[in-house]
């Protein structure tokens, strides 16, 4: 069974400057992707960014970025010049590729709060 | 294009009431995900349908859940008969999936959810 931590319940940033938020996951797996899913206080999961295992390149869109450490099962987001609505709860999912299953595990989320 | 649409998107309900939420997931998209997710916790997959047929139901508590999805779009998720723990957001994703080739996967798209509280 796969499983996702994350060991940061809250964080806070001020509007403009860079947040590093943490995702480790444990996983006998060599194929999957992972996800870093926002939901804000209307309770939507907006996807923010999406990896692939295989890829040895980290990915990013716009303002966010993931640093993928395949070895050490990591896979941290960063987010640069935050915004006010960036404030949400952050998920980290993890998706297997093998089978016709293909459920998201999510880990327990961070909570960031952007300030002025 | 339209996202992943639900309804209610709030809910009360008395315990061992019964009640069911609806769902229509993106037009074209063959996999349907139900997700309970409970305060404080990620999302938790209930049941996934590939067009209209199961293709995981391990964690659906089957003595009081169900769900279906019966022309392979829309689908609705039931609790009969409803227990406090129950409450938590349901979560509704599609996701465009071929259908019948294993581990071709693709993004997971979520509707607005379905807050439920039980009394």
């Amino acid at each position: 069974a796969q499983t996702v931590t994350q060991s940061q319940p809250e964080m806070s940033v001020q509007e403009a400057e860079t947040v590093t938020l943490s995702c480790t996951y444990d996983t006998s797996e060599n194929n999957y992707y992972l996800f870093w899913y926002k939901q804000p206080p209307s309770r939507q999961m907006i996807l923010v960014i999406r990896q692939e295992a295989y890829k040895q390149q980290n990915a990013t869109e716009n303002r966010f970025s993931v640093n993928f450490q395949k070895a050490a099962k990591s896979f941290s987001l960063k987010i640069s010049d935050s915004q006010l609505g960036d404030t949400a709860m952050y998920f980290c999912a993890f998706m297997k590729l093998t089978g016709t299953a293909s459920k998201l595990t999510f880990g327990t989320g961070t909570r960031l709060q952007v300030t002025l | 294009e339209a996202g992943v649409a639900q309804s209610p998107r709030y809910k009360i309900i008395e315990k061992r009431q019964s009640v069911a939420f609806w769902c229509n997931p993106i037009s074209g998209h063959a996999t349907l995900y139900w997700y309970q997710q409970i305060l404080g916790q990620g999302p938790k997959l209930l049941i996934q349908f590939q067009n209209n047929g199961v293709v995981d139901d391990s964690q659906l508590p089957k003595d009081r859940f169900s769900a279906e999805r019966l022309k392979g779009v829309d689908s609705t998720l039931k609790i009969q008969p409803a227990k406090l723990e129950d409450s938590a957001v349901y979560l509704c994703a599609s996701s465009l999936e071929v259908p019948g080739l294993a581990g071709v996967k693709d993004t997971q798209y979520f509707g607005p959810g379905t807050r439920l509280t039980v009394l």
